[in-house]
């Protein structure tokens, strides 16, 4: 149980195009999601928190006309980076967790995004 | 502000010694803690999670151990396999903090050697 499926799992795409990465819940209802950057040979630097039906949170220094995030249902959400250049090359991943205090996050396995 | 780290950035055991990978946290109104393995180019995998109500919890070849007093959290791993290399992280919460966030540590790697 508890799985969350990411996708698209790698892209490659020229700068200035748009990128949108899903994350899915697949049996459970994700109350809120989270999305993460994460650079290599480092730890999960989270990027927003959304709830289902809200605007998303972002973290401080991460631009959210940049990173749009959509959490329209219980069991979607997604990313998308908008007039994507180099610098936003990285390893996406998204999490999820139901309802109720002391849920462990589930991730999905992550999007590989590479801006040439 | 509070955060959480870890001692040891690196890890290497010997495949069949037990591993121990340790966790240290500021906060202490932290009372829900979890442990992710993360494989190359994967997403983190959940292994287990321990409330602050107890001082252990056994899952299959792992152990959490959880000391309130110092705010130390540590991971073992029994008869360490190949297939247990990968890098760890540890997260705290508050069981209070309905759907937040946690804060992950750097993460240890992990390398089992032959």
């Amino acid at each position: 149980g508890a799985v969350v499926s990411q996708h698209p799992s790698w892209v490659i795409c020229k700068s200035g195009t748009s990128v949108k990465i899903e994350c899915r819940s697949l049996d459970f209802q994700a109350t809120t999601m989270f999305w993460y950057r994460q650079f290599p040979k480092q730890s999960l630097m989270l990027m927003a928190t959304s709830n289902e039906g809200s605007k998303a949170t972002y973290e401080q220094g991460v631009e959210k006309d940049k990173f749009l995030i959509n959490h329209a249902s219980l069991t979607l959400s997604t990313l998308t980076v908008t007039s994507a250049h180099p610098e936003d090359s990285s390893f996406y991943i998204c999490s999820a967790t139901g309802q109720g205090a002391s849920q462990p996050q589930h991730f999905g396995d992550g999007t590989r995004l590479s801006i040439l | 502000g509070e955060s959480v780290g870890l001692h040891l950035p690196t890890l290497s055991v010997q495949e069949g010694d037990n591993s121990i990978i340790n966790c240290a946290y500021s906060n202490s109104a932290s009372d829900y803690f979890i442990w992710y393995k993360q494989e190359s180019g994967k997403g983190p995998q959940f292994i287990i999670d321990i409330r602050s109500n107890m001082d252990k919890r056994q899952g299959q070849r792992v152990t959490v151990l959880l000391n309130k007093t110092v705010k130390h959290l540590s991971l073992q791993i029994a008869a360490t396999q190949p297939g247990d290399s990968a890098v760890y992280f540890c997260a705290e919460n508050m069981s209070d903090n309905y759907g937040q966030n946690f804060v992950f540590g750097p993460g240890t790697r992990l390398s089992v050697l032959p």
